[in-house]
C-alpha cells in the first residue's frame, strides 16, 4: 500500500470514446501529478498541483484535461484519444507544494487506445 | 534542456553479483532520487541525495552523489531474484523543482 491508489488499473478504450482516470492520496499531501511513461522513454511529467491549483502545464495536448477537486483527489478526462497516447499514466503526490522530491506514487493505470 | 543519461540501459546479471549503475548530467543537481519501478508498480523511492559527495545505504543499495554534483551512482550489492525491476534515477530542477528523469536502468537477473 503506498497511500496513493489509482483506478482503473487498466483500460481499453477507442478514438471517439470519453473515460476518465482517477487517482487519490491518503497521505495528506498537497501536491498531485500526473506522469506519462513510455516504453524505453523518462517519465514525462504533464500537469502539477499545488493547494489544488493547477501550476504546470507541460505542453500537453487539449485531449488530456486533469481535475483536482481537492488536494486528496485528482482526475484525468480523456476524449478522442490517439493510438500514440497509450501508455502507463502515473499519479504521484509530495508534501512539499515548491518542490516534488520524494514522489510517491501510484500503481499507474495502463492505458491502451484501439 | 536538462537531461539526466543512465547507463547500463539493462544489465543482465547472476544471482548473488554485485550491480553499478549510474546517472550523469551536464548540469548540476542539488539533490538526486533513486527509484525502483517493479512490473506493474509504480515508482517506490529507494535513496534520496541532499549533498555533494553523500553516500547513503539502503540494506544492499549503496547510493552516492558525485562530487561534481552531475552525477551519481547507485551499487546493489549480492543481488537477489527481487531486484529485477527497472531503476531511475531523478533530479529537480532549481528553476521550478520539476523532477527530471532517466530513461532507467533494466535489471534482469538470470536464472
Amino acid at each position: 500500500e503506498t497511500g496513493v491508489t489509482q483506478t482503473p488499473r487498466h483500460l481499453v478504450m477507442g478514438m471517439t470514446n470519453k473515460k476518465s482516470l482517477k487517482c487519490e492520496q491518503h497521505l495528506g499531501h498537497n501536491a498531485m501529478y500526473w506522469y506519462k511513461q513510455s516504453a524505453k522513454k523518462p517519465l514525462e511529467l504533464m500537469f502539477v498541483y499545488n493547494f489544488k491549483e493547477q501550476t504546470e502545464n507541460n505542453s500537453v495536448p487539449s485531449r488530456f484535461s486533469p481535475e483536482c477537486p481537492n488536494s486528496s483527489h485528482l482526475f484525468l478526462h480523456l476524449h478522442t484519444l490517439q493510438p500514440e497516447d497509450s501508455a502507463l499514466y502515473l499519479c504521484a503526490s509530495s508534501q512539499h507544494p515548491t518542490g516534488n522530491t520524494e514522489a510517491f506514487f501510484g500503481q499507474g493505470t495502463r492505458l491502451t487506445v484501439v | 534542456g536538462q537531461q539526466l543519461n543512465q547507463s547500463p540501459q539493462s544489465m543482465f546479471i547472476q544471482e548473488g553479483e554485485d550491480v553499478s549503475m549510474n546517472c550523469t548530467s551536464s548540469s548540476i543537481f542539488n539533490t538526486w532520487l533513486w527509484y525502483k519501478q517493479d512490473p506493474g508498480e509504480g515508482p517506490v523511492l529507494l535513496i534520496a541525495l541532499y549533498k555533494a559527495g553523500e553516500l547513503t545505504s539502503n540494506g544492499r543499495l549503496t547510493a552516492q552523489f558525485g562530487t561534481t554534483r552531475k552525477d551519481s551512482f547507485l551499487n546493489i550489492s549480492a543481488s537477489i531474484p527481487s531486484d529485477v525491476g527497472i531503476y531511475f534515477c531523478a533530479g529537480p530542477l532549481d528553476s521550478n523543482y520539476q523532477l527530471i528523469w532517466g530513461a532507467g536502468t533494466k535489471l534482469i537477473i538470470k536464472p
